[in-house]
């Protein structure tokens, strides 16, 4: 099946810094690719999304280019703030022709003032 | 997107009783999923449930410890059993919609503590 690595956290930046989330994926085909924001205390929420090589998912200042060469999906935004202060996972579906999604283990950003 | 609420949002309860989360859609979907979010852990899938059809579980997770409901397509339980406190976690349904496959939407999630 597909599976899917991202960087560690905690990721500490103060706020307008530049944010780089990294994810790589290994994958049968061109899943979609998605980024989910889980905010403290709360459920996740879908944040963006990719559906084809080269696509870029976009929302609420976030980016993410779905690269087939480097097989990556790296989550950026150019100024945090902080109310970005989340857990950001990435997540794509585990296998051909399957609804079923698989997480990445989380990435816990702190945007300080 | 479609709109998901989950009752209780919270709870703590006491070891070997059993607590049932329920899960309301506010549109008819084909499918919903159970997760799990053990405190700074990842998602791990529970069971997929389809309306009219038994619950198909995930590996390390059966029917007896966590039976799930489906009785229409914009409704469903999940009760976990005979509680431990490795139980505690949060509980968290997702749906997918027809019309956006592969695109999983999030209920707020249950958060357990057993003491």
């Amino acid at each position: 099946g597909n599976s899917v690595t991202q960087m560690e956290g905690p990721v500490t930046l103060s706020e307008e810094a530049f944010l780089t989330i990294n994810c790589t994926y290994t994958a049968t085909g061109y899943p979609s690719l998605f980024w989910y924001v889980q905010y403290p205390g709360e459920g996740l929420q879908l944040l963006l999304k990719a559906t084809k090589a080269d696509d870029k998912g976009s929302n609420k200042g976030f980016e993410a280019t779905y690269r087939k060469e480097t097989t990556s999906f790296h989550l950026e935004k150019g100024s945090v703030q902080v109310s970005d202060s989340a857990v950001y996972f990435c997540a794509l579906p585990r296998s051909y022709n399957t609804d079923k999604l698989i997480f990445g283990t989380g990435t816990r950003l702190q945007v300080f003032p | 997107s479609a709109v998901i609420s989950q009752k209780p949002s919270r709870d703590i309860c006491q070891r070997g009783t059993s607590l049932t989360i329920q899960c309301q859609v506010d549109s008819q979907v084909t499918m919903m999923f159970w997760y799990r979010q053990q405190p700074g852990q990842s998602l791990t899938l529970i069971a997929t449930a389809n309306q009219g059809s038994e619950a198909t579980y995930e590996s390390g997770f059966v029917i007896d410890k966590f039976p799930i409901s489906r009785p229409n397509l914009t409704f469903s339980t999940l009760t976990v059993s005979n509680m431990s406190p490795e139980d505690s976690s949060i509980y968290l349904c997702s749906v997918d919609r027809t019309a956006e496959q592969e695109t999983q939407y999030f209920g707020p999630g249950t958060r357990l503590l057993v003491l």
